[in-house]
């Protein structure tokens, strides 16, 4: 059973950047592609990005190029920066495993970061 | 970028009762990479459905998927206390993958 953790700060200031941390803690990082989800308070799912393990990745344009995604294969870790952070980037931000056989089957427990002076 | 459209938005049932939930495409989707996932109040979403009608592992029989093209469904055919939840579609075949805005279903 593949596990996730998301971990870094819950409380960014406006126009700084949000890390974030994804550790595999069960299971390989390799052979698939990890991904960064968010969902702002009671609204929905929104893909960020996902990366493969061997490094390629693939963002959402609507981020306008804030946003990358890297992994540490020996740390069993991937990670997401999202910069120049405004209070519409307050969201709970999800890590998930993600296979084009079947989409996102592993999930993190959330991250809820707030960006806020 | 595929749009993904569910409705109806609420829904407000029994639990016995049967449902069927809608996602239809803005274009032509390859039912190999159409998912549906199940996130209950304060959970992180769960896959349900993956392929369009393969169910996850774990999964009970009364959820069950179908569709093809730009019309996909999920069913669940008689609702549990714990299926009261919100549901979203997701195609993942092509960049941005994106999901449907859900569908919750709120007990009556």
């Amino acid at each position: 059973q593949v596990q996730l953790q998301e971990s870094g700060p819950g409380l960014v200031k406006p126009s700084e950047t949000l890390s974030l941390t994804c550790t595999v803690s069960v299971g390989s990082i390799n052979s698939y592609f990890w991904s960064w989800i968010r969902q702002p308070p009671g609204k929905g799912l929104e893909w960020i990005g996902h990366i493969h393990y061997s490094g390629d990745t693939y963002y959402n344009s609507s981020l306008k190029g804030r946003v990358t995604i890297s992994v540490d294969r020996s740390q069993k870790q991937f990670s997401l920066k999202l910069t120049s952070v405004t209070a519409a980037d307050t969201a709970m931000y999800y890590c998930a495993r993600h296979t084009y056989l079947w989409g996102n089957d592993y999930w993190g427990q959330g991250a809820l970061v707030t960006v806020s002076s | 970028e595929i749009v993904l459209t569910q409705s109806p938005g609420t829904l407000s049932l029994s639990p016995g009762e049967r449902v069927t939930l809608s996602c239809r495409a803005s274009q032509t989707i390859n039912s190999m990479y159409l998912g549906w996932y199940q996130q209950r109040a304060g959970q992180a979403p769960r896959l349900l459905i993956y392929g369009a009608s393969n169910r996850a592992t774990g999964i009970p029989d009364r959820f069950s998927g179908s569709g093809s093209g730009t019309d996909f469904t999920l069913t669940i055919s008689r609702l549990e206390p714990e299926d009261f939840a919100v549901y979203y579609c997701q195609q993942y075949g092509t960049t941005p993958v994106t999901f449907g805005l859900g569908t919750k279903l709120e007990i009556k």
